[in-house]
């Protein structure tokens, strides 16, 4: 079983903030990150495929790094709004397929 | 959204029972994927396959088995439910198996075990 942690559980940031959270994984094996969106009563979405060391994507407002080499990608969003609130998981894909989910990171914008 | 049903949606079941849950796909996509969902625990693979009666086991594959007779439908036995088996479980699908590729989720059933 492999682990892949995220942080922080839950945030809540004003209306117009900006925040970051944080994905850890294992640095062996790797393959792919991907980063999903999942609001309440629906499925998760997917916001990013990241595969190579130092990829940066970005959608929007949002926008996420991977550093494979130390085991990490950040999830940045700018200048969060209301309809940013959702749990946003990563998912570690192993060489072997395997797709390894985080907990992850509940995130309330207050407006 | 892609095309991903699962069925039933919400079940009440007791312990020892065999539950069938199903999922379909209208997209075509080769990989199917079976996941349940548990307070702590994120998401975590129970069964997927790769083609039609090609499956393997993931995460947490013991107490499941899966079937797939059909490009469109993959199918998640409970043979004998217990209540450790009450969770929310959700149906994926994706192009290929490898992580270039995102995964796409069906609505989720709820299941109980009583």
């Amino acid at each position: 079983i492999l682990n892949v942690e995220q942080s922080p559980q839950s945030l809540h940031v004003q209306e117009g903030d900006s925040t970051n959270f944080t994905c850890s994984f294992p640095s062996s094996n790797f393959y792919a990150l991907h980063w999903y969106r999942w609001e309440t009563a629906k499925s998760p979405e997917a916001l990013f495929v990241m595969t190579l060391n130092g990829d940066e994507k970005k959608k929007g407002r949002i926008s996420a790094t991977l550093n494979t080499k130390e085991g990490y990608s950040y999830l940045y969003i700018k200048g969060s709004q209301p309809e940013d609130s959702a749990t946003y998981l990563c998912a570690f894909i192993s060489t072997g397929n395997q797709f390894y989910f985080g907990t992850g990171t509940s995130l309330t914008v207050i407006p | 959204d892609a095309g991903i049903t699962q069925s039933p949606r919400h079940k009440v079941t007791e312990t020892g029972t065999p539950v069938t849950l199903r999922c379909h796909q209208t997209e075509n996509h080769r990989y199917m994927y079976w996941y349940r969902q548990d307070p702590g625990h994120g998401l975590r693979l129970i069964h997927y396959s790769y083609g039609v009666k090609d499956t393997d086991k993931g995460e947490v594959s013991d107490g499941y088995s899966v079937s797939r007779s059909k490009t469109e439908d993959f199918l998640l036995t409970l043979e004998s439910a217990t209540s450790s088996q009450t969770s929310v479980y959700f149906c994926a699908i994706s192009e290929s198996s490898s992580g270039d590729n995102e995964q796409f989720f069906g609505p989720g059933t709820r299941l109980t075990v009583l």
